[in-house]
């Protein structure tokens, strides 16, 4: 059972143009959300977070929009950059040190 | 300040084998935990320890073990290997474990089951 889901395995997108990468989860008691991203052969790094008592957060180019009665997230980089192409994944956690839980990840390719 | 370390980075067993991996986590970081990754899978957990002690525990066989030691390095170990055991794992250190803070990942042990 996956609690953290990310329906598109790939994406592309023109640099210039904004990438939406989507994130749904099932557990309701989720209460801090991250988003990570990865290249080839390194390991995943952490990009930007939310906690649940807020609906944004941005960070330059990347901000993430959480509804939490939809339990839905989504991660949206402004302009697109070509270094920008990754494999992104959303994970969650229950705070009080549980685990933190990700999703499959989104390809993202950035098309100069 | 250094990253987390892993080794080896690459390795190949062959079923039946067991293997052991290596993490060192960044200097004053005591939770270590502990990924596998598989394509289509995203990164699944498997245990997390802090301060010497399993704090947290995935959906994994009790074939995949670990431990951390005192100085917070940590090891993990997986038995009576299985093709499907071919993955990427991950280590992932924090300074306390509260997971409201990023977790900063190590560059992955590549084992190949044949």
């Amino acid at each position: 059972d996956q609690q953290v889901k990310q329906n598109s395995p790939s994406l592309s997108v023109q640099e210039g143009r904004i990438s939406i990468l989507n994130c749904d989860y099932t557990n309701s008691m989720f209460d801090y959300f991250l988003w990570y991203k990865k290249y080839p052969a390194e390991g995943p790094t952490f990009l930007i977070s939310i906690s649940s008592i807020k609906d944004k957060n941005e960070d330059g180019r990347f901000t993430v929009f959480l509804n939490k009665s939809a339990k839905h997230l989504s991660l949206h980089i402004v302009p697109s950059q070509p270094g920008d192409s990754a494999v992104y994944f959303c994970a969650a956690s229950v705070t009080s040190y549980d685990k933190v839980i990700f999703g499959p990840g989104t390809s993202l390719s950035v098309i100069p | 300040k250094a990253g987390v370390t892993q080794t080896p980075r690459y390795l190949i067993k062959t079923r039946g084998q067991q293997v052991t991996l290596s993490c060192s986590p960044i200097s004053g970081h005591r939770s270590v935990s502990w990924y596998q990754q598989t394509p289509g899978q995203g990164l699944q957990f498997l245990f997390e320890y802090f301060s010497e002690t399993q704090r947290n525990k995935g959906n994994f066989p009790g074939r995949f073990s670990g431990r951390q030691f005192s100085n917070s390095r940590s090891e993990m170990n997986v038995s009576t290997l299985e093709l499907g055991d071919s993955a990427l794992y991950l280590c992932a250190s924090s300074w306390d474990g509260t997971n409201t803070g990023e977790l900063f990942f190590g560059e992955g042990s590549r084992l190949t089951v044949l």
